[in-house]
C-alpha cells in the first residue's frame, strides 16, 4: 500500500458525459501528479500540482482539468467523454514539486474508466 | 523528440530462471532512469534509479545497468518467482518537472510454475 488512495475504483459512463476522479496524496506529500494509461500508449503524464498552484503540464486534452484544494487532495475533471477516453487513471503523490531526480513518486492503485 | 524504446514487448519464462528486459532511450538531456515493476490493475512501484555516473544499481533479485555512453538500459531478474509476473516500465526524465518524464510501453512478463 502505497499510502495514495484514489475514488472511485471503477467508473462506468457515456460519450458525452462528465466525471471527477478523486486522489488523496500520502500524508505530508505536497506534489500530486496524474497519469492516464490505456492499454496502447502506455503511462501518459497529465499534470502536477504543487501545494495547491499547477506545476507541469503534459499531454492533458483540454476537456480535462484538474484542480490541488487546500487540504492537497486532488481532482481530475473529464468532460465531454468520448470512448478513447477509457483508461486507467493514475495519481501519484511525492513529498517536493521540484525535479525528478530523486522525487520519489508513489503511485495509487488507479480509477478505470469504461466510456460506452 | 525524446522517446524510451523496450524490449522485448512480453516474455515467458519459467519460475526459477533469469531474465533480462532491455530499454534503450533517445532523451536528451539525461538527468536519471528509472525502473518501475506493475502489477495487473495496480499502481507502478519503483525498483531502482539511476544518474548519469552510475552503472549499476540493485534492489534484491532486481539488477539495472545503464550504459550512458549507448544509451542502454538492462534490468536483470535473478531466480525469478511467480510474484515476479507484472509489466516492468522503464521511465527516463530530463531533470526538469514532471513534464520532463519519458515513460517507454513496458514489458509484460510473465513467470510459469
Amino acid at each position: 500500500d502505497s499510502g495514495v488512495t484514489q475514488t472511485p475504483k471503477h467508473l462506468i459512463t457515456a460519450t458525452g458525459q462528465r466525471v471527477t476522479l478523486r486522489c488523496s496524496p500520502r500524508s505530508g506529500d505536497l506534489s500530486v501528479y496524474w497519469y492516464q494509461q490505456s492499454l496502447d500508449q502506455g503511462l501518459q503524464f497529465l499534470i502536477q500540482y504543487y501545494n495547491g498552484e499547477e506545476r507541469a503540464k503534459g499531454n492533458i486534452l483540454e476537456r480535462f482539468s484538474a484542480q490541488q484544494f487546500p487540504d492537497l487532495h486532488s481532482e481530475l475533471n473529464l468532460s465531454s467523454l468520448e470512448l478513447g477516453d477509457s483508461a486507467l487513471y493514475f495519481c501519484a503523490s511525492s513529498v517536493v514539486g521540484g525535479g525528478f531526480s530523486y522525487n520519489e513518486q508513489f503511485f495509487g492503485p488507479g480509477t478505470r474508466l469504461t466510456v460506452l | 523528440k525524446n522517446q524510451v524504446e523496450q524490449s522485448p514487448q512480453s516474455l515467458i519464462i519459467l519460475e526459477g530462471k533469469n531474465c533480462t528486459l532491455q530499454c534503450n532511450y533517445t532523451v536528451s538531456p539525461f538527468s536519471n532512469l528509472r525502473w518501475y515493476k506493475q502489477d495487473t490493475g495496480r499502481g507502478p512501484v519503483s525498483l531502482t534509479i539511476m544518474t548519469f555516473s552510475e552503472n549499476t544499481k540493485s534492489n534484491g533479485r532486481y539488477t539495472a545497468t545503464l550504459d550512458a555512453d549507448t544509451k542502454q538500459s538492462s534490468l536483470h531478474i535473478t531466480a525469478s518467482q511467480l510474484s515476479d509476473s507484472a509489466s516492468y516500465i522503464c521511465v527516463v526524465s530530463t531533470g526538469g518537472g514532471a513534464d520532463g518524464l519519458t515513460f517507454g510501453k513496458g514489458t509484460h512478463l510473465i513467470i510459469q510454475p
